[in-house]
């Protein structure tokens, strides 16, 4: 089955930083890819769409200023938590949709982020 | 608002028995229901998946049985091993693309007891 790559798989910084998680499928090309974030014992919340080529489209309530997303390829979006807080610490998972149109998200395996 | 009602929250069963997961959508729209499987700390995984056209699918060990007229689907895991204790997902969509159309369900946590 497709494939997608999500690195770093844990991270750990500093209150104030910025991370950069990235997100690359690795045999199809994805012109969408989604961005989640889940807390513990808890389902997937979608944070974000990233589109290449625009602009992401973001969920109510997720702030775009805090959450930047950049889609600069057909096989790479990117999540970069900037100033970043401890309430940032989470699990961030991003998924792809093959343009193979069956509808099927394939999700990488996840990125947890701590904030000291 | 859930869009899709997934029971129950825990579920432990021992090794060799059937491990059922019941999720109710509301939406008709939905046409697509898949499954996935999340161990800790790892992505989903997509385990099965139905469309409304048929009424129960089979892989494996693994049964999707889905209700159309009661808005019900339910996942079914024959002789349930430890090796599959991990937080199941439904979910349903439509066949529009290019959006996130995927909305999940609550989880349930298995627990296989050898």
């Amino acid at each position: 089955g497709a494939v997608v790559s999500q690195h770093p798989s844990w991270v750990i910084c500093k209150s104030g930083t910025s991370v950069k998680i990235e997100c690359r499928s690795l045999d199809f090309q994805a012109t969408t890819m989604f961005w989640y974030r889940q807390f513990p014992k808890q389902s997937l919340m979608l944070m974000a769409t990233s589109n290449e080529g625009s602009k992401a489209t973001y969920e109510q309530g997720v702030e775009k200023d805090k959450f930047l997303i950049n889609h600069a390829s057909l096989t790479l979006s990117t999540l970069t938590v900037t100033s970043a807080h401890p309430e940032d610490s989470s699990f961030y998972i991003c998924s792809a949709r093959s343009e193979r149109a069956t509808g099927e998200l394939f999700f990488g395996e996840g990125s947890r982020l701590t904030v000291l | 608002q859930q869009q899709v009602k997934q029971s129950p929250q825990s579920l432990i069963v021992q090794k060799g028995g059937i491990s059922i997961i019941n999720c109710a959508y509301e939406n008709t729209a939905f046409d697509y229901f898949p499954w996935y499987q999340q161990f800790p700390g790892k992505g989903p995984a997509l385990l099965i998946a139905i469309r409304p056209d048929v009424s129960e699918k089979k892989e494996g060990r693994f049964t999707i049985s889905f209700n159309k007229s009661a808005k019900q689907f339910s996942l079914h895991i024959m002789d349930s091993q430890p090796g599959d204790s991990a937080t199941y997902f439904c979910a349903a969509s439509t066949r529009q693309t290019g959006a996130n159309n995927l909305f999940f369900g609550t989880g349930t946590r298995l627990t296989v007891i050898p």
